[in-house]
């Protein structure tokens, strides 16, 4: 199996300062990696794809970069509604056994 | 416009099963699959299995395997996941997701999350 390894546990920022958060695959995975941004009640929403693929209707502040095993999700000036949860996944295998990493509370500062 | 709908909230004594069903609509059903996602408390998500809907092959996460079934009813537009020999870690809110087809594995489409809980 392979696992997926996010840090902090816990980010403290101010709203309209940056984020950085960060994720590990314990090998590589490629590109195939995605964000999911989770707030309690809701369903996950997809954010990222393919490392830094924004989906339909992600906002421009939010950005993935890395390959291989490392990997960054950068939120440029942080809103309000920004400040949730964050998972990573990786979907590198096929047939699938997908995995996430344990998450990121992005908390205000 | 795609809607994953899912059964109401479940009450179970440890032992017992539960089904839970995922209700798609807005797109056409066969040509994507379905994934099972759980949270439980303090946990990560968790992805439980896989069903392609278009010729019903599974695949189940080794930590549930022997314990899951997913199903779909293709008449019904529905998924149906099942476990088993339920315990108290089993309480947890679980999601169905579609992916993207073509072996895609990133799911842009949940469920609203079914809440199941196991309790004596």
């Amino acid at each position: 199996e392979i696992v997926m390894t996010q840090s902090p546990d816990t980010l403290s920022v101010s709203p309209g300062e940056r984020a950085t958060l960060s994720c590990r695959a314990s090998q590589t995975i490629r590109s195939n990696l995605a964000w999911y941004q989770h707030k309690p009640g809701q369903a996950p929403r997809l954010l990222i794809y393919d490392v830094s693929t924004r989906a339909t209707g992600t906002p421009a502040r939010f950005s993935g970069s890395g390959s291989g095993t490392e990997f960054t999700l950068t939120i440029s000036s942080l809103q309000s509604e920004d400040f949730a949860l964050y998972y990573c996944q990786q979907y590198d295998n096929w047939p699938p056994m997908y995995t996430f990493g344990q998450g990121t509370k992005l908390e205000i500062k | 416009q795609v809607r994953l709908v899912q059964s109401g909230a479940e009450v179970k004594k440890p032992g017992a099963s539960v089904k839970v069903s995922c209700k798609a609509s807005g797109y056409p059903f066969t040509s994507y699959g379905i994934h099972w996602v759980r949270l439980a408390p303090g946990q990560r998500l968790e992805w439980m299995g896989w069903v392609n809907v278009g010729n019903d092959n599974t695949k189940y996460s080794p930590r549930f395997q022997g314990r899951v079934t997913i199903t779909r009813d293709t008449s019904a537009s529905t998924a149906y996941m099942e476990l088993s020999s339920l315990t108290s870690e089993d309480t947890a809110l679980y999601f169905c997701a579609r992916d993207v087809g073509r072996s895609g594995g990133t799911f842009p489409y949940w469920g609203q999350g079914t809440q199941v809980t196991v309790s004596s």
